[in-house]
């Protein structure tokens, strides 16, 4: 079966755009989690939903958003991007909930870049 | 602040000897503990996971081992491989949350 997929795989923005991401998880699956990750702070949660409602979010400024539609599907959402902001943003399904989860699957990942 | 840690950056074997990974933790109540591998340019893949009411479980050439008392988590690699290579993430569930220790990087020499 199709495993997670994340689009776009890479993009460039500029400081104060804004950004969409998007996340199909492996069909079935109900939870998409989300993740930033850097080579100074490291892969770090952003949020998780789980049938169409966010239920966690991590340390992250408002700017960062993002909603689940009822196939599942994911988009997280980036508004007045800033120069830190550049990072490779992961997303994640499982069948269940995060602290139910047996095994999570990872995306490839979206390479966001901001200039 | 971070609250599950790795005790080493990189860490470099022979193809054929047995590789430990470790990792430390700093909250009891955590109650989910899995180990990542991440190849370069792919997203994290799951290894193994292993409840907070064990101690040890056994993997394909993998084990992973809790010790509460000490929290502290290690996976052990069995004959480790070239394809083995890659950096290694522990990661705790808490809370709804995952949280994931910097990584390990894994360098396996022919």
């Amino acid at each position: 079966k199709a495993g997670v997929t994340q689009t776009p795989r890479y993009l460039i923005k500029t400081r104060g755009q804004q950004v969409t991401l998007s996340c199909s998880p492996i069909s079935g699956h109900r939870s998409v989690s989300w993740y930033q990750q850097t080579p100074g702070q490291g892969l770090q949660f952003l949020f998780e939903y789980f049938s169409e409602t966010q239920r966690n979010k991590g340390n992250f400024p408002g700017r960062f958003s993002g909603r689940q539609f009822s196939n599942s599907r994911s988009e997280m959402n980036v508004s007045t991007l800033e120069l830190g902001d550049s990072a490779l943003y992961l997303c994640a399904s499982s069948l269940g909930p995060l602290e139910l989860a047996g095994e999570l699957f990872f995306g490839e990942g979206s390479r966001l870049t901001v200039l | 602040g971070e609250s599950v840690g790795l005790h080493l950056p990189t860490l470099s074997v022979q193809e054929g000897d047995n590789s430990i990974i470790n990792c430390a933790y700093s909250n009891s109540a955590s109650d989910y503990f899995i180990w990542y591998k991440q190849e370069s340019g792919k997203g994290p893949q799951f290894i193994i996971d292993i409840r907070s009411n064990m101690d040890k479980r056994q993997g394909q050439r993998v084990t992973v081992l809790l010790n509460k008392t000490v929290k502290h988590l290690s996976l052990q690699i069995a004959a480790t491989q070239p394809g083995d290579s890659a950096v290694y993430f522990c990661a705790e569930i808490r809370y709804s949350t995952l949280t994931f220790g910097k990584g390990t990087m894994l360098l396996v020499s022919p």
